[in-house]
């Protein structure tokens, strides 16, 4: 079955300083691959996505990804974290609209910024 | 402004008390499909609508009703609320074609005792 697993519940990280948030996904075709950020009390907003070709894209509010097949993994980088950034970080997988088209979220991962 | 509104933002009811919760996208997009959001769980995805008078369950389709009879609303139906349904509710709307994503709605909080 398709799945997509964050690891990391809640992360830390001091204003300044460099972030990666990881993302694994299971799925047996090429994935179209997603991150979307939740700040308190919003919608979600969607920060960049994979669908083909290069394989590191550039999304909005200086954040990027990484996708590489070999590993299952989409991570999420960003070089340096600002204290607007503290916000909840979704992965998803998205299935063709074919097959449902539907959206398959991971747990999410917490981001807090220290001053 | 291209966008998704969701109606109420917040609702606090009882057990077994109809209610209907609101969608409404203005980028004429074909698809249409509901979510709730649980801590520790992400979003699961409840029921969806590749178009007017189409619509198929998701994942956790149990106790929600949905209609699609407008291509620009896609409300999602309570008949009879449970606590098990208090959540975090996104609608969301994408086209058909490719390489696009979903853009979400602000979210409904339902609170049922």
């Amino acid at each position: 079955a398709q799945s997509v697993t964050q690891p990391d519940i809640h992360i830390t990280v001091s204003e300044g300083a460099s972030l990666e948030l990881r993302c694994n996904y299971s799925y047996g075709a090429t994935p179209y691959l997603f991150w979307y950020v939740q700040s308190p009390g919003q919608g979600l907003q969607l920060l960049l996505k994979y669908f083909s070709g290069d394989t590191l894209v550039q999304g909005i509010k200086g954040f990027e990804a990484e996708f590489k097949r070999s590993q299952s993994s989409f991570n999420l980088r960003k070089p340096s974290v600002h204290w607007s950034d503290a916000a909840e970080y979704f992965c998803a997988v998205g299935r063709p609209y074919n097959q449902g088209g539907k959206l398959i979220f991971g747990q999410g991962t917490e981001l807090s910024v220290k001053p | 402004e291209a966008q998704v509104t969701q109606n109420p933002r917040y609702l606090i009811t009882v057990t077994g008390k109809k209610l209907t919760v609101t969608c409404s996208q203005n980028m004429n997009h074909e698809y249409m499909s509901w979510y709730r959001q649980d801590p520790g769980l992400g979003l699961r995805q409840i029921y969806y609508s590749m178009n007017v008078e189409v619509t198929d369950k998701g994942d956790v389709p149990e106790g929600y009703k949905v209609s699609r009879k407008e291509k620009r609303n896609f409300p999602l139906i309570l008949e009879s609320p449970s606590p098990n349904q208090t959540s975090l509710y996104f609608c969301a709307s994408r086209t058909l074609r490719q390489g696009y994503e979903q853009y979400f709605g602000p979210g409904t909080r339902l609170t049922v005792t």
